[in-house]
């Protein structure tokens, strides 16, 4: 079956430590995003990625990285940098150009920051 | 990027229709209208887009106003699979702009 995947589900991390969320996809999509949702609120779009081996901040990019190096996938870092990392994490991705319709979003990584 | 504005929450009762007004008074003539649901603890998913005229899929119908400052998606019988939160988002066409700028949404409640 084609889809976006997310590991871990859940994820506890202590502060001050970096931890790589992940994000694959097998639906040879162009482009791929990270957003972070709170509770209570809409998704907030950190970086995207419209082809490999290239990316671009989103509204919140402060404290988070990404990388690039393969289509099928868009890993996102969480720094000791950023400030309030607990949140609901979400992967989507989407065709690009004029194919682009709609993106399909992963089952999302819950990060919990002790 | 112009903005959208839903009621916080509505309600409907199972099998029967839902309508959910969006406002975008900002609109301009190259954005797109988007609905997106999201189930609890899930992702979103995508339910329908138009830009112009009426759109109709098989999750969804969308009736955009003629003067495109207002839309609203119809769910034309409600289940209880149907209770989510709906974004109205507004996308901005061509160029390499595929950013989505999600609001809070409305909580839709099905009742049995």
């Amino acid at each position: 079956d084609g889809g976006i995947t997310q590991s871990p589900k859940y994820l506890f991390r202590k502060e001050g430590q970096n931890v790589t969320l992940s994000c694959e996809q097998n639906l040879n999509h162009d482009a791929m995003y990270w957003y972070r949702q709170d509770p209570g609120q809409g998704l907030r779009l950190i970086y995207y990625s419209q082809i490999v081996n290239d990316f671009q901040k989103g509204d919140i990019a402060e404290g988070y990285s990404v990388s690039r190096e393969k289509k099928e996938s868009f890993p996102l870092t969480v720094t000791s940098a950023q400030k309030n990392p607990t949140a609901f994490y979400l992967c989507a991705s989407s065709m690009s150009g004029q194919y682009y319709n709609e993106q399909f979003f992963g089952p999302g990584t819950r990060l919990t920051v002790l | 990027d112009a903005k959208t504005t839903q009621p916080n929450s509505m309600e409907s009762n199972e099998e029967e229709p839902v309508h959910l007004p969006c406002n975008h008074s900002t609109i301009s003539g190259t954005d797109y209208i988007h609905w997106y649901r999201q189930l609890p603890s899930q992702g979103p998913e995508y339910v329908i887009h138009g830009l112009t005229s009426n759109v109709n899929n098989r999750m969804a119908s969308l009736a955009i106003a003629e003067d495109r400052k207002s839309s609203t998606l119809i769910l034309h019988r409600a289940t209880l699979r149907d209770a989510a939160v709906y974004y109205c988002i507004l996308r901005v066409s061509g160029g390499s702009n595929y950013k989505l700028t999600f609001g809070k949404g409305t909580l839709l409640t099905v009742n049995p």
